[in-house]
């Protein structure tokens, strides 16, 4: 049973645009959160974080907000860059645990 | 950021033999490693954590006989998959738990003919 649900599997965006990376989670008792990029071939890279006590997270180009009522995350991208095509693993973990819960990716594709 | 690494970054096999995968944090120790495993186009899952000197501790449905996970030292894990068969081609990645997050492997492209 997929806990973490990304449900588009690629997303193009041209350059300098804004990129909307969606998440949703079904497990209410998840309390935090991360995204990763991943390049083909390689492993997941951390890009950005956020707590369920917050609703938003900024980290230069990247921000990320958590919508708990809807259990829906987001992954805004902007301006987005070339360089930013990969494939954008969200996931999910619980306090005190290590393991965490994927979803299924996103492919971004910025056009230049 | 921490670095993680895995040995060998791809394997081709026969069917019915064994595999084993290293998984090293270099610059920092991990009590506790993950090793997942990706499938085309879907999600990582989580195969079993690793803590060093106890067993492992799998998911739901891994076999543990089949999936051998030694954790032998603070930055060493390695998964050994035996009699490998052309269903365990994947791609398997590892990861280290870090103090605040996790920390992947690059992952080791497993073809088994």
């Amino acid at each position: 049973d997929q806990q973490v649900k990304q449900n588009s599997p690629s997303l193009s965006v041209q350059e300098g645009r804004i990129s909307i990376l969606n998440c949703d989670y079904t497990n209410s008792m998840f309390d935090y959160f991360l995204w990763y990029k991943k390049y083909p071939a390689e492993g997941p890279t951390f890009l950005i974080s956020i707590s369920s006590i917050k609703d938003k997270n900024e980290d230069g180009r990247f921000t990320v907000f958590l919508n708990k009522s809807a259990k829906h995350l987001s992954l805004h991208i902007v301006p987005s860059q070339p360089g930013d095509s990969a494939v954008y693993f969200c996931a999910a973990q619980f306090t005190g645990a290590n393991n965490l819960f994927f979803g299924t990716g996103t492919r971004l594709t910025v056009i230049p | 950021g921490a670095v993680v690494s895995q040995h060998p970054s791809w394997v081709i096999c026969k069917s019915g033999t064994s595999v084993k995968i290293e998984c090293r944090s270099l610059d920092f120790q991990a009590t506790t490693m993950f090793w997942y495993r990706q499938f085309p186009k879907q999600s990582l899952m989580l195969m079993a954590t690793s803590n060093e000197g106890s067993k492992a501790t799998y998911e739901q449905g891994v076999e543990k006989d089949k999936f051998l996970i030694n954790h032998a030292s603070l930055t060493l894990s390695t998964l050994t998959v035996t009699s490998a068969h052309p269903e365990d081609s994947s791609f398997y990645i590892c990861s280290a738990a870090g103090t605040d997050t996790q920390y992947f492997g690059p992952g080791t492209r497993l073809t088994v003919l």
